[in-house]
């Protein structure tokens, strides 16, 4: 069974980084069938697929382009993990952050949600 | 981008009764539109895929159809666990994209 663990802080200042990460157990996140995944929840945006990131005899990104100059993806092959890093944020970037496995276009599973809070 | 739509936002429905809640994309689909389940603090749980295929363990209570741009979710007799919010995602046009979803409230 796969199961994804999110970490990280909940309360980001405007123009700092929101950095989390996703744990991946009973999978590999160098899958050559899975795409690793953010997506975000908010009431004013509802929501956003963010970016992925996958592993096809190289490793490749894709980003949303609302977001496309300040985020980044990134594998961690040693721990079995991914992470997103949202640059410069605001209060706009409040949300509950998820990641999720696709296959074939399908999300399962999905992290559990992180609410991230923009604020001084 | 391909937009997704909800009707209605929120459904008010008595256990045991029948909810039917609705997806339109605006733009064609075909039928690869999957509708997951959220619940508050819990990962959202994928449903239904190809528009009409039940997830792994999903109760027979759950069906979906449509094609297209239109879609539907259908739970034939609500159990107290179902309310939730059930949200539909299209992977047909890149970049993927999901609805705001459907708040199902007990009545």
């Amino acid at each position: 069974q796969v199961q994804l663990q999110q970490s990280g802080p909940g309360l980001v200042k405007p123009s700092q980084t929101l950095s989390l990460t996703c744990a991946i157990s009973g999978d590999s996140v160098s899958s050559n069938s899975a795409t690793w995944n953010w997506v975000r929840q908010s009431p004013s945006r509802g929501l956003e697929w963010l970016g992925r990131t996958y592993y096809r005899s190289k490793w490749s990104y894709d980003y949303a382009l609302s977001v496309q100059s300040r985020i980044s993806i990134i594998p961690d092959t040693s721990k079995n993990l991914f992470s997103l890093q949202l640059n410069f944020v605001t209060p706009e970037d409040t949300a509950v952050y998820y990641c999720g496995r696709a296959r074939s276009g399908l999300f399962d599973p999905w992290g559990q949600g992180t609410l991230v809070t923009v604020s001084s | 981008e391909t937009v997704m739509t909800h009707s209605p936002a929120t459904l008010s429905v008595s256990p045991g009764e029948r909810a039917t809640l609705s997806c339109r994309a605006s733009q064609g689909v075909s039928t690869n539109l999957a509708w997951y389940q959220r619940k508050p603090g819990q990962a959202p749980r994928l449903l239904i895929y190809g528009a009409s295929t039940r997830a792994t363990g999903v109760p027979a209570r759950f069906s979906g159809s449509g094609s297209g741009t239109e879609f539907t979710l259908t739970i034939s007799s609500l159990q107290s666990e179902d309310f939730a919010v059930y949200f539909c995602q299209q992977y047909n046009n890149w970049p993927w994209t999901f609805g705001q979803g459907t708040k199902v409230e007990i009545k």
